[in-house]
């Protein structure tokens, strides 16, 4: 399964800032998912990035929160805009680890621990 | 529609003791169920899958999982529990060309 990479590790932002993740994928993929992963929730899709064209954003999150960027296909960015303190969270970056397999079983990165203050 | 219920937040065991974590699921179609591990400081890993072939999954380090489609449940066991186990454990649910759909997770805790 493909191998990712995502930076920062972890970061302590103050309200107002933006913060921009990145994900690096040892192979090329079709799609990147992007996760948040609140304390004492499930994870949550934010949206599904394709290379060449705009991410598709699931209900409740949107594009000017949450901008997504997929210049090729190993690579994806996901900036959390104008923080306030309820975007700590974990954010995670995932593929699809059987492509084709038909099984969505998805492959995830370390994620990337904000806190927001 | 699709949904996934893990009982339990928090689950402590003793060293040796018998693993059981519950997970019971809702679909509209035929599941694919999954189980996912994650251990302090990193991603979510797979740990078993179960896309409609063997009841009875075996999975990485011990572990498996049944479906049970008549209790619409895909508990998670070990029979033994080693400390190394101590983790947080997600159920996860797929079906159709619906997306994957996690529960809120079980922190398994090991007494030595």
């Amino acid at each position: 399964s493909a191998v990712i990479s995502q930076k920062p590790s972890r970061d302590i932002c103050q309200r107002g800032t933006s913060l921009t993740i990145q994900c690096q994928v040892d192979s090329q993929v079709t799609m990147m998912f992007w996760y948040r992963q609140q304390p004492g929730q499930s994870l949550t899709l934010i949206a599904t990035a394709n290379q060449g064209s705009e991410a598709t954003y699931e209900s409740g999150f949107v594009i000017d929160k949450f901008p997504i960027s997929r210049p090729n296909l190993t690579f994806s960015t996901l900036t959390v805009s104008n923080m306030s303190p309820e975007d700590s969270s974990i954010y995670l970056c995932s593929v699809e680890g059987e492509p084709g397999s038909g099984a969505n079983v998805l492959t995830f990165g370390a994620g990337s621990r904000l806190t927001v203050l | 529609a699709q949904s996934v219920t893990q009982l339990g937040s928090h689950v402590s065991v003793s060293e040796g003791a018998l693993v059981l974590l519950r997970c019971n699921y809702s679909s509209s179609v035929p599941p694919y169920l999954f189980w996912y591990v994650q251990y302090p400081n990193q991603g979510l890993q797979l740990l078993l899958k179960y896309t409609s072939a063997a009841t009875l999954v075996k999975g990485i380090n011990g572990f498996e999982a049944e479906f049970k489609k008549s209790e619409t449940s895909f508990h998670l066991t070990k029979p033994s529990a080693h400390m190394s186990d101590a983790a947080e454990y997600f159920c996860a649910v797929s079906g159709g060309y619906q997306k994957v759909t996690f529960g809120i997770g079980t922190k398994l805790q090991v007494i030595p």
